[in-house]
């Protein structure tokens, strides 16, 4: 069974770094392209970034370019979502979400919420 | 950036009603389409791919189509548990969009 497990709910004040994981298994997770999506309170999905484990191949969305930095450590199955300096508006749910092939999300971590707040 | 525009942006049916949800590409994407739900609280799911294609274990009350600029997402009879967020996303070029999204409610 494909999952994709991330890590757990953040708070952190502006200006912190912040570096959330989203862990693969149940296939070959150096084959897929892993992407990141936000959602901010009550609003739509936003793809941020993709990035592919096998030849760290990575695409920013013009929005998010410069903003975030995504990786990945093909040896433990993870990809990264990360920020040297949040702000408040960051505050949202971050989403992972795997692609066999087409950018299609095929599958999807359960999300991790991320506060930033004085 | 290709920009993806979901009408309407609410809806409010009722059980049994056939519902159509429309996504318009701001330049042709041919098939490179795809249709999520989202419930509260809830990742989404994908549905549909390829414009037509339904993803295995999708009912077969879910159905689209459309190519280039124009796409739709059909639920022919909605259930209980279709009350949801749909989403489209376009997957003509690396730089991936989504549509604002399609909140359909109980009436």
């Amino acid at each position: 069974e494909v999952q994709l497990v991330q890590s757990g709910a953040e708070v952190k004040k502006p200006g912190e770094s912040l570096k959330i994981s989203c862990k693969g298994s149940g296939y070959s997770f150096t084959s897929y392209w892993i992407g990141w999506v936000r959602q901010m309170p009550g609003k739509g999905l936003e793809w941020m970034g993709i990035i592919y484990p096998g030849d760290s191949d990575t695409r920013y969305s013009p929005s998010f370019q410069g903003q975030v930095t995504i990786s990945a450590d093909k040896s433990i199955s993870t990809a990264y979502l990360q920020w040297s300096s949040l702000k408040a508006s960051d505050t949202a749910m971050y989403y992972c979400a795997a692609s066999g092939g087409s950018f299609v999300f095929d599958y999807w971590g359960q999300g991790t919420l991320v506060t930033v707040s004085s | 950036d290709i920009q993806l525009t979901q009408s309407p942006s609410f809806l409010s049916a009722s059980v049994g009603d056939r519902v159509t949800i429309t996504c318009r590409a701001s330049q042709g994407i041919s098939s490179y389409l795809a249709w999520y739900q989202q419930k509260p609280g809830k990742a989404p799911k994908l549905l549909i791919y390829a414009a037509s294609t339904l993803q295995s274990g999708v009912p077969s009350r879910f159905s689209g189509s459309g190519s280039g600029t124009e796409f739709t997402l059909t639920i022919s009879s909605l259930q209980p548990e279709d009350f949801a967020t749909y989403y489209c996303q376009q997957l003509n070029s690396y730089l991936l969009t989504f549509g604002g999204g399609t909140k359909v409610e109980i009436k």
